[in-house]
């Protein structure tokens, strides 16, 4: 049973780009929540798709927007890209949201900014 | 706003030693609490939770108990292995119970 699938696991983009990341999550579940990690520090928690809606979100800017596809499976764009968007991207995929049974992270892409 | 203190870290221990990572929470209402694992280069793994007060969350030797009245969720581990160094992180539940707020995690190093 394939668990949370995440690509690329890295990237190196220049600043003012615009970068997409895809997260398929674990067979069954049908929500996507994603994270940044920066360095040295724990996750951030960006939004959550449920039903192809953003359901739920964190602090962050509207240069971080997403999508859910009909498969559950979702994507992570960032446009205009700072050097303080370096960091490692977290999916987590779970059934209904919960955070409490099953919620299963990926292993993350790696976003470097120059 | 809800948060997560952790000890700061990097922690270094010797092999068989005990081990405790200490773990405080601000939140209203009654969050779950949960310690995640990470070893390098990979993402994270839950290792235990606890979802009420009192609740004993426990997973290969290690263990935590959600102290309602201290606001505390301590890990902790009577026998480390070196296979247990990694990045441990405390976290909790947002009131809806659909994200996970994180403690900056701490290093733990052991040695042979």
């Amino acid at each position: 049973d394939a668990g949370v699938t995440q690509s690329p696991t890295h990237l190196i983009k220049t600043r003012g780009q615009q970068v997409t990341l895809r997260c398929s999550p674990k067979s069954g579940h049908d929500t996507v929540s994603w994270y940044q990690q920066a360095l040295g520090q724990g996750p951030q928690f960006i939004f959550q798709y449920y039903e192809e809606e953003e359901r739920q979100r964190g602090n962050f800017p509207d240069r971080f927007s997403g999508h859910q596809f009909p498969n559950y499976s979702s994507e992570l764009n960032v446009n205009a890209l700072l050097l303080g968007d370096s960091a490692l991207y977290l999916c987590a995929s779970s059934l209904s949201g919960t955070v409490n049974y099953g919620y299963t992270f990926g292993s993350g892409t790696r976003l470097t900014v120059v | 706003g809800d948060s997560v203190t952790q000890m700061e870290g990097p922690v270094t221990l010797s092999e068989e030693a005990f081990l405790t990572i200490n773990c405080t929470y601000t939140a209203t209402g009654y969050p779950s609490l949960f310690w995640y694992v990470q070893y390098p280069g990979e993402g994270l793994q839950l290792l235990l939770k606890a979802t009420k007060a009192d609740d004993k969350g426990s997973n290969k030797g290690f263990e935590a108990t959600y102290r309602k009245e201290t606001t505390s969720f301590h890990l902790e581990k009577g026998s480390v292995q070196v296979s247990d160094s990694a990045v441990y992180f405390c976290a909790l539940s947002n009131q809806a119970g659909t994200a996970l707020i994180f403690g900056k995690g701490t290093t733990l190093s052991v040695s042979s």
